[in-house]
């Protein structure tokens, strides 16, 4: 069946420019995590959603960074004012309701903030 | 705190022998433990997980992990290496009842033919 698809797979933009990353997860998943990872490191983890709720978003940055899921399906991250520092590879992952379920992720946007 | 450490940033074999790709961990709870493996350009994909029950779990592409709980570990291995292995390797945990996983740095496998 289909994985998890992301769009873009690489966003170019300026210093201080509105991005929206969107993240299409597995049929039937109802979780969904957006994971930040920098060159040469791990993934970091940013925010989870239950359904169309965010169930935690302990690991969001600042409060440039948002995410939404209005329909408990797609998910979109948006970044404000973006930096410099922003510049990384966003992962989606999703999976089923319980927290022992394998995260299973999509490609990733390539996000270069100029 | 979930923390996760992978001491190695590389690992070299040869092809046909055996390899080791270490990951030790700390959590206050219960681990649940996670192996993915990441190509060039390519997203995380899974290869095995502990949850519970036998120490040695066994995944994908004749991958497996044993989960030591006295010396919190949980390292990769595979009886014979493959050209076609060579990646980028994570090891994540989960502490029981938390939401977020956390990854390690990562190591860079490379198998010589």
């Amino acid at each position: 069946g289909a994985g998890v698809s992301q769009t873009p797979s690489n966003k170019v933009t300026e210093k201080g420019k509105y991005v929206e990353l969107r993240c299409d997860p597995i049929s039937g998943h109802t979780a969904l995590y957006w994971y930040r990872q920098s060159l040469g490191q791990g993934p970091e983890f940013l925010i989870y959603f239950q359904g169309t709720g965010a169930a935690d978003d302990s690991g969001l940055p600042n409060d440039r960074f948002f995410a939404v899921r209005p329909e408990g399906s797609v998910s979109t991250l948006k970044i404000q004012r973006t930096e410099r520092g922003d510049s990384a590879v966003y992962l989606c992952a999703s999976s089923t309701r319980a927290n022992t379920d394998t995260q299973y992720f999509g490609p990733g946007t390539r996000l270069t903030v100029l | 705190a979930q923390s996760v450490a992978q001491p190695e940033d590389q690992v070299k074999v040869a092809e046909g022998n055996p390899l080791t790709v270490k990951c030790t961990y700390s959590v206050s709870g219960n681990p649940y433990l996670f192996w993915y493996v990441q190509y060039p350009n390519r997203g995380l994909q899974f290869l095995l997980k502990y949850i519970t029950g036998d120490n040695l779990v066994k995944g994908s592409y004749g991958f497996e992990a044993e989960f030591n709980k006295s010396q919190t570990s949980f390292h990769l291995k595979k009886p014979s290496a493959l050209v076609s292995d060579s990646a980028l390797y994570f090891c994540a945990v989960r502490d029981q009842g938390n939401n977020d996983m956390r990854f390690g740095a990562g190591t860079r496998l490379t198998v010589k033919p």
